[in-house]
C-alpha cells in the first residue's frame, strides 16, 4: 500500500507570492494533518482536518488555510509569503484522526527568497 | 504550556544499546510517540505508548514510562549503523487535534 504522498517534494518561491501544497492520505485515511518543521526544529502543528471538516489550527497566522476533498486529500495554501515561512512541510494521516497515530509523508521543501 | 524535551545528540558504538530520553509537562498526556527522521525524509512512526502503560516491546526497540516524573525513553538494542536518525518523542492528550514535538535527538553510530 502506498504511504502518504505530497507534492511538489521542493518548491522554490519569492517573498509575496502564494503556494499550494498537496497531499493524497493512506488508503482509508480519513485525516489530515499538517505540520511545519523549521530546520533544527520538531514539527509544530498547523492544521488537522477529518471528514473534510476542520478539527484543530495551530499558532499560525491566517495565511495559511487548508481544505480537505471528498477524496481525503488536502492542500494546504500559503499567502503573502515570508522569508520565514521556508521550511518542510510535513502532511500527515490517520484512520479516524484525534486519537490515532499519524503516519507522515516525506514533506515538501518550500524555500521562499 | 505544553512542552517536551529531549537532549539534542547521542553518540553510541555500534553493537551496544541506545538509550534517548524524553520529558514532558502535560499531565493529560494519553499517548506518547517515538519517530524517526533520516536526512531528507519525513517522519516514521517507531512505535508508541499509552499513558496506562509502563513499557512496550518491539523487536529491537523498548520504551519505558515513568508517568509520575513525566519521563520517556527508547532503548534500541545491538545499535546499528542504518539506526542513524534524528529521533523526535511527541504526546497528545485524549481528544486534542495536535501532537507535541520535542526538538529531536541526533544519534550517531560511532565504529
Amino acid at each position: 500500500d502506498a504511504g502518504v504522498t505530497q507534492s511538489p517534494t521542493h518548491l522554490i518561491k519569492t517573498r509575496g507570492q502564494q503556494v499550494t501544497l498537496r497531499c493524497s492520505p493512506i488508503s482509508g485515511h480519513k485525516s489530515v494533518s499538517w505540520y511545519q518543521q523549521v530546520l533544527g526544529q520538531g514539527p509544530q502543528f498547523i492544521f488537522q482536518y477529518y471528514e473534510k471538516e476542520e478539527r484543530g489550527r495551530g499558532n499560525f497566522p491566517d495565511r495559511f488555510s487548508a481544505r480537505q476533498f471528498p477524496n481525503y486529500s488536502s492542500e494546504l495554501n500559503v499567502n503573502a509569503l515570508l522569508l520565514g515561512d521556508s521550511a518542510l512541510y510535513l502532511c500527515a494521516s490517520s484512520p479516524w484522526g484525534a486519537d490515532s497515530p499519524l503516519h507522515f509523508g516525506n514533506g515538501t521543501r518550500l524555500t521562499v527568497t | 504550556g505544553e512542552d517536551v524535551e529531549q537532549s539534542l545528540f547521542l553518540s553510541v558504538r555500534e553493537g551496544d544499546s541506545s538509550v534517548i530520553n524524553c520529558t514532558y509537562t502535560d499531565s493529560s498526556s494519553t499517548y506518547l510517540y517515538w519517530y524517526k527522521q533520516e536526512p531528507g525524509a519525513g517522519l516514521q512512526l517507531l512505535t508508541y505508548i499509552f499513558s496506562n502503560m509502563d513499557m512496550k516491546q518491539d523487536q529491537r526497540l523498548t520504551v519505558l514510562l515513568n508517568k509520575k516524573d513525566k519521563h520517556l525513553s527508547l532503548r534500541i538494542a545491538d545499535t546499528q549503523t542504518g539506526d542513524s536518525a534524528i529521533y523526535f518523542c511527541a504526546e497528545k492528550s485524549t481528544g486534542d487535534d495536535k501532537i507535541i514535538f520535542g526538538k529531536g535527538t541526533r544519534l550517531h553510530i560511532l565504529p
